[in-house]
């Protein structure tokens, strides 16, 4: 199994300013990924983030608005950028370890923007 | 496309069994997952089937179907606590690829 610590848990931001979410994995994964869950809906898959290069946005979601970082195999962080109340949101970090074919989620980081 | 489909609401009561169906529509299949949510919690990880059958752990059980495009989440003795959302979600057969995720169904446990 893998233990997922993502932080900020929750905050409150002022609209126009840029927060980073930061997901901390206890050991090494293959796979790192960013989803996105506005209130009462499902997840909605933002970006890959790829070890030492450029994430992988999916349609609807630009570098610009969310920069990812993945520096090693272990740590990425999610910017959301000057931030409007549509942002407001879970954000969630999942992993895929090596080994198996479970898909682990961190606790998520519930942002509200006012 | 992709296209995931599931029930959006159900009620039971304690004590009940209740099936949680859902249906898949991918261009590739490599394995579905279910996943239970609690309000203001993330999903936490209930089953993953990748070959048809059932697979039963505990008091939760999935099924898949291959060929229907088919699988069932079934909870049985059902409690208060099952109340939740559980969400469907197919792994795409390319390594590397995310989960794709139904919208979930909200299951409400009555006493």
């Amino acid at each position: 199994s893998a233990v997922i610590s993502q932080k900020p848990s929750r905050d409150i931001c002022q609209r126009g300013t840029s927060l980073t979410i930061q997901c901390q994995v206890d050991s090494q994964v293959t796979m790192m990924f960013w989803y996105r869950q506005q209130p009462g809906q499902s997840l909605t898959l933002i970006a890959t983030a790829n070890q030492g290069s450029e994430a992988t946005y999916e349609s609807g979601f630009v570098i610009d608005k969310f920069p990812i970082s993945r520096p090693n195999l272990t740590f990425s962080t999610l910017t959301v950028s000057n931030m409007s109340p549509e942002d407001s949101s879970i954000y969630l970090c999942s992993v895929e370890p090596a080994e198996g074919n479970t898909i682990y989620f961190g606790e998520g980081s519930w942002l509200t923007v006012v | 496309g992709q296209n995931i489909d599931q029930p959006t609401e159900m009620t039971a009561t304690e004590g009940a069994i209740v099936q949680i169906n859902c249906t898949y529509q991918t261009s590739g299949f490599n394995g579905l997952f279910w996943y239970q949510q609690h309000a203001g919690e993330a999903p936490t990880f209930l089953s993953y089937n990748v070959l048809d059958g059932l697979e039963e752990k505990g008091r939760f059980s999935s099924f898949l179907s291959r060929s229907k495009g088919y699988s069932y989440l079934l909870l049985k003795e059902l409690q208060m606590k099952d109340s939740a959302s559980y969400l469907c979600a197919v792994k795409p057969p390319k390594a590397g690829t995310a989960l794709i995720f139904g919208k979930g169904t909200t299951l409400s446990v009555s006493s």
